[in-house]
């Protein structure tokens, strides 16, 4: 069965610092992966998708994540956050299983950007 | 205009009484799905939509129903709410079922 761990609930980093954010997936077949976005009263918004092309894959506002299949991993990166980068980051497995595909989420990772 | 409108955004209800949330797109996407949203434990699914006469339970389904109305509408019914019901409830949509999901903006519901 599919299922998707994302590591710490809160991560903060100070402007202009690294973001990563983590995120395991387990999946018996090739999955999709994707990682979206949610600031604060609106909802999800795409920030990019992995479908079996390129490993690395760019999104929006400088985001980016590497798809790792020996490491059952798709960890979200951007160089230098900023303050606008301030949201919850939800990653998300989409694969055919029993009664066909199936999207299933994270629980979710705040991310916080300090001055 | 917004792609995906949910309505009402807020909701005050009282434990026994039947609501409805109502969901709307304009993006021609067959495929709409019902999430509800609890800190910690991310989105899950409740139903969701393949087409207008394809609907399935998620996996959260117990206490809830849905009606697909047409191709663009899709609403939510708590048929006797409760407290652990209390939520942030999105309605999302997709071409194909490994599409990007579009969101609704969400409705806040608090159930007394």
């Amino acid at each position: 069965a599919q299922s998707v761990t994302q590591l710490g609930s809160h991560v903060s980093v100070s402007e202009g610092a690294l973001v990563l954010l983590r995120c395991n997936y387990s999946s018996s077949v090739p999955p999709y992966l994707f990682w979206y976005v949610q600031y604060p009263n609106q909802g999800l918004q795409l920030l990019l998708k992995y479908t079996s092309a390129a490993t690395l894959v760019k999104g929006i506002n400088g985001f980016e994540a590497e798809f790792k299949k020996s490491e059952t991993s798709f960890h979200l990166t951007k160089p230098s956050a900023h303050m606008s980068d301030a949201a919850e980051y939800f990653c998300a497995v989409s694969d055919r299983g029993t009664g066909g595909f199936k999207t299933i989420f994270g629980a979710g990772t705040r991310l916080f950007v300090k001055a | 205009d917004a792609d995906v409108t949910q309505t009402p955004r807020n909701r005050i209800t009282k434990t026994g009484k039947r609501i409805m949330l109502e969901c709307s797109q304009t993006k021609g996407h067959d495929r709409m799905y019902w999430y509800r949203q609890d800190p910690g434990l991310g989105l899950r699914l409740i139903y969701y939509s393949f087409d207008v006469k394809d609907i399935n339970k998620g996996e959260i389904s117990d206490g809830y129903s849905v009606s697909r109305q047409a191709q663009a509408k899709f609403s939510l019914s708590l048929e006797s709410a409760i407290p652990n019901q209390t939520a942030l409830y999105f309605c999302a949509t997709s071409m194909g079922v490994a599409e990007t999901q579009y969101f609704g903006p969400g409705t806040r519901l608090l159930v007394l």
